[in-house]
């Protein structure tokens, strides 16, 4: 069975960091592509960023330049690097494995505060 | 960006009702449409992807349906397990990726 299971969210000050993992199993973590989605109360769902098997990235403008995607693939690991985090930021963050622009399966989530 | 809206944003019905609802897209996503499912604590769940297909293990009463701009998911008959917030989702301008605002699916 495919299971995603996030890890590494809590609360943190504005302009602060955080590192999100995604441990992955069921599945060759290495052959697929893999996304961030992130749900707030204000924003809805909203698509994060995206990496490719061969290590491209994605990102929408609203975290581009902020966020890095990455991945391991030794550990069937994903992980988000998210810097210079703003309130906008709060969110359940999922990760979820591609499968041609679609998302399945989700993740649990992990919760991500921004706040002083 | 292509915008998706969803209606209505509630939709109050029985079960063993039938349930339509609409996703309208800002522009042409072709065919790229999804729709997932989420209960409340839970991740959204993949129904139907490219318009029309059902994914694994979704039952036969879940059909989705559009091309273009205008997308409807049908659910023939609704069982309780299915009053959940439903939200579509384009992938037409891939890697860009944008969601509907959701219709929930309450108990009447």
């Amino acid at each position: 069975e495919v299971h995603l299971v996030e890890s590494g969210g809590g609360l943190v000050q504005p302009g602060g960091s955080l590192r999100l993992s995604c441990a992955a199993s069921g599945f060759t973590f290495s052959s697929y592509d893999m996304h961030w989605v992130r749900q707030s109360t204000g924003k809805g769902l909203e698509w994060v960023s995206a990496i490719g098997i061969a290590g491209d990235t994605y990102y929408p403008g609203s975290v581009k330049g902020r966020f890095t995607i990455s991945r391991e693939n030794a550990k069937n690991s994903l992980y988000l690097q998210m810097n210079s985090l703003r309130a906008e930021d709060t969110a359940v963050y999922y990760c979820a494995r591609d499968r041609s622009g679609w998302f399945d399966p989700w993740g649990q989530g992990t919760l991500v505060t921004v706040s002083s | 960006e292509i915008v998706l809206t969803q209606s209505p944003a509630t939709l109050s019905l029985s079960p063993g009702e039938r349930a339509t609802l609409s996703c309208r897209a800002s522009e042409s996503v072709s065919g790229y449409l999804a729709w997932y499912q989420q209960k409340p604590g839970q991740a959204p769940r993949l129904l139907i992807y490219d318009a029309s297909n059902r994914a694994t293990g979704i039952p036969a009463r879940f059909s989705g349906s559009g091309s273009g701009t205008d997308f409807t998911l049908t659910i023939s008959s609704l069982e309780p397990e299915d009053f959940a917030v439903y939200y579509c989702q384009q992938r037409s301008n891939w890697p860009s990726f944008t969601f509907g605002p959701g219709t929930k699916v309450d108990i009447k």
